[in-house]
């Protein structure tokens, strides 16, 4: 079945750019969804099918998806933004058809 | 504004079996897959399985064995049953809403802590 992998921790100061990566075997040809989890809250959809951001989500959330990377961007990071990150793709081709990331936790220094 | 709130026991005995419902309000539950997602404490997500709300099944293959989804379009409801459950099943069970023109779950119920334990 697919996987998919993704760092356990990324770490930054406030302001500074974000980038967590989410890697697949030619994860390129595929949508990326990625959700952002807070402590005792459910997942929230942030970004779907690579790059669209959902409404509410601030303009310093950007996606993008290229052969075997994809990448969420948080620009001018805040304070806020600290939380669990999950990319995940649908897999057609397989009995498992919804494949998550293993999540990445973004701490604010 | 879809919402999506479980319900059910949240502790259950070593090899008896999990029931959850999940009750959607603010959306008619036609046209989309309604789904199950777990999370155990303090770890990732996996995907339980769905049903389309005409009845059309998805399980996730490790957990197909015990598991059953349901769904009664009267009671805007759909259900979970894990049978045989054990340690490992204690997680966060939340349903979720999946589009059928899409792959993504766009709404999530809160969330709900099972856990198994004697």
């Amino acid at each position: 079945s697919y996987a998919l992998t993704q760092p356990p921790a990324v770490s930054v100061t406030p302001g500074e750019t974000a980038r967590i990566t989410c890697g697949g075997t030619n994860i390129g040809t595929k949508s990326v969804h990625w959700y952002q989890q807070k402590p005792g809250q459910a997942p929230l959809l942030i970004m779907s099918y690579n790059s669209d951001r959902r409404p509410g989500i601030a303009e310093r959330f950007s996606g993008s998806n290229s052969g075997d990377t994809a990448t969420l961007t948080i620009s001018r990071v805040e304070a806020g933004d600290e939380a669990d990150f999950y990319c995940q793709v649908w897999d057609g081709n397989s009995d498992l058809s919804v494949v998550f990331g293993g999540g990445t936790k973004l701490t604010v220094l | 504004q879809v919402q999506l709130q479980e319900s059910g026991p949240r502790l259950v005995r070593p090899s008896e079996t999990l029931s959850l419902n999940c009750t959607v309000s603010g959306d008619s539950m036609r046209g989309y897959y309604w789904t199950w997602i777990r999370q155990p404490p303090g770890r990732g997500l996996e995907w339980i399985g769905y049903i389309f709300y005409s009845g059309s099944l998805n399980y996730n293959p490790t957990l197909k064995s015990r598991l059953s989804i349901s769904v009664d379009m009267s009671k805007s409801q759909f259900s979970l049953t894990l049978s045989s459950v054990t340690s490992a099943d204690t997680a966060f069970y939340y349903c979720a809403r999946r589009a059928a023109d899409g792959t993504l779950f766009d709404y999530w119920g809160p969330g709900a802590l099972v856990t198994v334990s004697s």
